[in-house]
């Protein structure tokens, strides 16, 4: 039973323009919810995170908003840049504790 | 330069033979995880421990797998007897407890 889901495994975007991401979880005990990037033969990487207590957290280039009612965040990326071609994952826990649960991951591919 | 370390990176075996993958966990760092990569499934976890104790190992085969910390600086990720389908990236990753986990560069599995 996958409790996050990451419908599309890849997407692909001209430099530039914006690239959306999807995550889609069932657990409404969900809390607070990341996105990791990665890299091949690296590690996942922590991107930005958003706590439940908001719909929307912004880091430069990156924001991500978060849909309760929907079981829904996306990650918005503008513009869009070839070194973001990446995986990145989306995961959700309860605030504060240990344990993450991690989608399957989306492939984007960021082409001139 | 803090950061999780891996060893080996890559592993090839033959199938029956025991797998050994070690972890250095961010100096620390309290919380210790161990994931599988794989396509279909994306991050699994396996299993976590927290002040060197294990807190859950539901995600991981119990008749071959096992997960140990025989100190803070060290954690390892056996397999015996591996299989092919044990084939995958396998990451450490280590934290504070507070969600955020920083992860290690992996160790790629093949089992011939």
């Amino acid at each position: 039973d996958q409790q996050v889901k990451q419908n599309s495994p890849s997407l692909s975007v001209q430099e530039g323009r914006i690239s959306i991401l999807n995550c889609d979880y069932t657990n409404s005990m969900f809390d607070y919810f990341l996105w990791y990037k990665k890299y091949p033969a690296e590690g996942p990487t922590f991107l930005i995170s958003i706590s439940s207590i908001k719909d929307k957290n912004e880091d430069g280039r990156f924001t991500v908003f978060l849909n309760k009612s929907a079981k829904h965040l996306s990650l918005h990326i503008v513009p869009s840049q070839p070194g973001d071609s990446a995986v990145y994952f989306c995961a959700a826990s309860v605030y504060n504790t240990d344990k993450l649960i991690f989608g399957t991951g989306t492939r984007l591919q960021v082409f001139p | 330069d803090a950061r999780v370390t891996q060893t080996p990176r890559h592993k090839v075996t033959e199938m029956g033979q025991e797998v050994t993958m070690r972890c250095q966990p961010i100096l620390g760092h309290n919380t210790v995880f161990w994931y599988r990569q794989t396509m279909m499934q994306g991050l699994e976890l396996l299993a976590y421990f927290r002040n060197r104790a294990p807190l859950d190992d539901s995600g991981m085969p119990k008749d071959r797998f096992s997960a140990e910390m025989p100190d803070a600086t060290l954690a390892t990720l056996k397999i015996q007897p591996s299989e092919p389908r044990d084939s995958a990236v396998y990451f450490c990753a280590s934290g504070l407890g507070d969600n955020e986990q920083f992860f290690g560069p992996g160790t790629r599995l093949t089992v011939l």
